[in-house]
C-alpha cells in the first residue's frame, strides 16, 4: 500500500517554543491530507484538512494561528505548532488520500510532542 | 449524525477465541467503513475495509458484518491471537467528503496467551 511518513516521531521542546512537523506522501501524489491529534487511550479526533495549495480548514474548536498547516507541496504537509504549552503535548497523526481515490487513507506512523 | 459509536471499550480474549467488535453509525450517507488496527506509539494501518454493497467481508482470519438497514457494521477476529493485542477503531466516511473519517472511540483488545 502507499507509504506515508512523518518527522519526527518525537520531539521535546521548551514552553514557547515552536515545533514543526512534516508530513510526506512517499510513493503518491496527495492532493489531501489530515491532521490528527490523539490523547491516550482516546480515539483520533480531527484538528484540520490540508489541501495542495490552499489554505487548510480547520475543524471547530481548533486554533488556526496555534497549528499552522502548509501543504505547499503534492506529496508534503507541515503542521508547526507555535508558541507551544504543556497542553499541547499529544501525539500528532497525519493521513493522506491515496492514490486511486477510493475513500481509503494512509497514516503515518506519529509524532509524540512532549512540551516542558 | 455524525458519530460512530463503538463497543466494547475493552475486550479481554484468549488465544483461540474469537473477538467481536461493534459499531453503529447514524449517517446514511456513510459508505466506506473501514477498521484501523493501531498499535501503541504507532500510527493507526488500515486492517479491512467494506462498502454498503455488500453484507460481509473476509480477509484471513478478519471480517466484516455490515448490516445496512440497522446501520451496524462489526469486526470479527477468529483465532485471536497475543499479536492482535492492540486497539481498534471503526471509522466511516462518505464519498463527499473526501476521505474525511469519523472514528468510533476505539476498542482495546487483549489476547491472552
Amino acid at each position: 500500500g502507499a507509504v506515508v511518513s512523518q518527522h519526527p516521531s518525537w520531539v521535546i521542546c521548551k514552553s514557547g517554543t515552536s515545533v514543526k512537523i512534516e508530513c510526506r506522501s512517499l510513493d503518491f501524489q496527495a492532493t489531501t491530507m489530515f491532521w490528527y491529534r490523539q490523547f491516550p487511550k482516546q480515539s483520533l479526533m480531527l484538528m484540520a484538512t490540508s489541501n495542495e495549495g490552499s489554505k487548510a480548514t480547520y475543524e471547530q474548536g481548533v486554533e488556526k494561528d496555534k497549528f499552522l498547516i502548509n501543504h505547499a507541496s503534492l506529496t508534503l504537509s507541515t503542521l508547526t505548532v507555535t508558541s507551544a504549552h504543556p497542553e499541547d503535548s499529544s501525539f500528532y497523526i497525519c493521513s493522506a488520500s491515496g492514490p486511486m481515490n477510493t475513500g481509503e487513507l494512509f497514516f503515518g506512523e506519529g509524532s509524540r510532542l512532549t512540551v516542558l | 449524525q455524525q458519530q460512530v459509536k463503538q463497543s466494547p471499550q475493552s475486550l479481554i480474549v484468549q488465544k483461540g477465541g474469537i473477538s467481536i467488535i461493534n459499531c453503529a453509525y447514524e449517517n446514511t450517507a456513510f459508505d466506506y467503513f473501514p477498521w484501523y488496527q493501531q498499535f501503541p506509539g504507532k500510527g493507526p494501518a488500515l486492517l479491512i475495509a467494506i462498502r454498503p454493497d455488500v453484507s460481509e467481508k473476509k480477509e484471513g482470519r478478519f471480517t466484516i458484518s455490515f448490516n445496512k438497514s440497522a446501520k451496524q457494521f462489526s469486526l470479527h477476529i477468529m483465532d485471536s491471537q497475543p499479536g492482535d493485542s492492540a486497539t481498534y477503531f471503526c471509522a466511516a466516511t462518505d464519498g463527499t467528503s473526501g476521505s474525511r473519517l469519523t472514528f468510533g472511540e476505539g476498542t482495546q483488545l487483549t489476547v491472552n496467551p
